[in-house]
């Protein structure tokens, strides 16, 4: 059974830094790009960063680019986000998700873990 | 980029068929045949139900199916029961910055 467990979740003051990771079983995560998607309180999705399965290449939304820094061990079957200079637009629930085809098929989702950052 | 457009809301009784739009552009929907859809209950992850526009993951229903024309995609649920009320999202890859895009969403009322 494929499962993904976020964690790492937390407050953080505006400015501070934290770090998701995502645990997967139930598959070779090294046969599967992964991505992180967060969803602000009472909003809609927003894919966040993608890194391919060989972690060779890393993709970021513009909203993150140059402040997160996603990267992946798949020896130890983890997913990882790096979130620096953090912001209070960037409170959300944090999803990992394993990529099915071309990155916009997600087919399995952690539970998800809030960050929230307020001073 | 910007989000793919989806109605906020709309509505059925049950037994009916809906159907939600998506709509982006030709550097996304129209581009790619990489659309999917998500059903989202509350405080849940969402689950994928539609991908590469017309392809159903094995274990959702056959009432949901898809489509696209042009730059507008479309996930249509037949024999509307009361657990399908929930939120919808469609997404795109769009092969550039960001690589891919989600919908605003759309919430589904089963009257």
């Amino acid at each position: 059974e494929v499962q993904l467990v976020e964690s790492g979740g937390g407050l953080v003051q505006p400015g501070g830094s934290l770090r998701l990771c995502c645990t997967a079983s139930g598959f070779t995560l090294s046969t599967a790009a992964m991505s992180w998607v967060r969803q602000a309180p009472g909003k809609g999705l927003e894919w966040v960063s993608g890194s391919a399965n060989t972690g060779e290449s890393a993709h970021y939304a513009d909203s993150v680019r140059g402040r997160f820094i996603i990267s992946r061990d798949n020896s130890k079957n983890t997913v990882c986000l790096v979130m620096n200079s953090l912001r209070a637009e960037d409170t959300a629930v944090y999803y990992c998700a394993k990529d099915k085809h071309y990155w916009s098929a997600m087919d399995y989702w952690g539970q998800g873990t809030l960050v929230t950052v307020s001073s | 980029q910007s989000a793919l457009t989806q109605p906020a809301s709309v509505s059925g009784s049950p037994g009916q068929s809906i159907t939600i739009s998506c709509t982006g552009t030709s550097s996304d929907v129209g581009g790619y045949d990489h659309v999917s859809w998500y059903q989202q209950h509350p405080g849940k992850a969402p689950k994928l139900m539609i991908y590469d526009v017309t392809n159903r993951p094995s274990g959702v229903s056959d009432r949901f199916s898809g489509s696209k024309s042009g730059n507008t995609a479309f996930l249509i649920i037949s024999g509307l029961q009361a657990e399908d009320d929930a939120d919808y999202y469609c997404n795109s890859f769009t092969g550039s910055s960001p690589l891919v895009v989600f919908g605003g969403g759309t919430k589904l009322t089963v009257l």
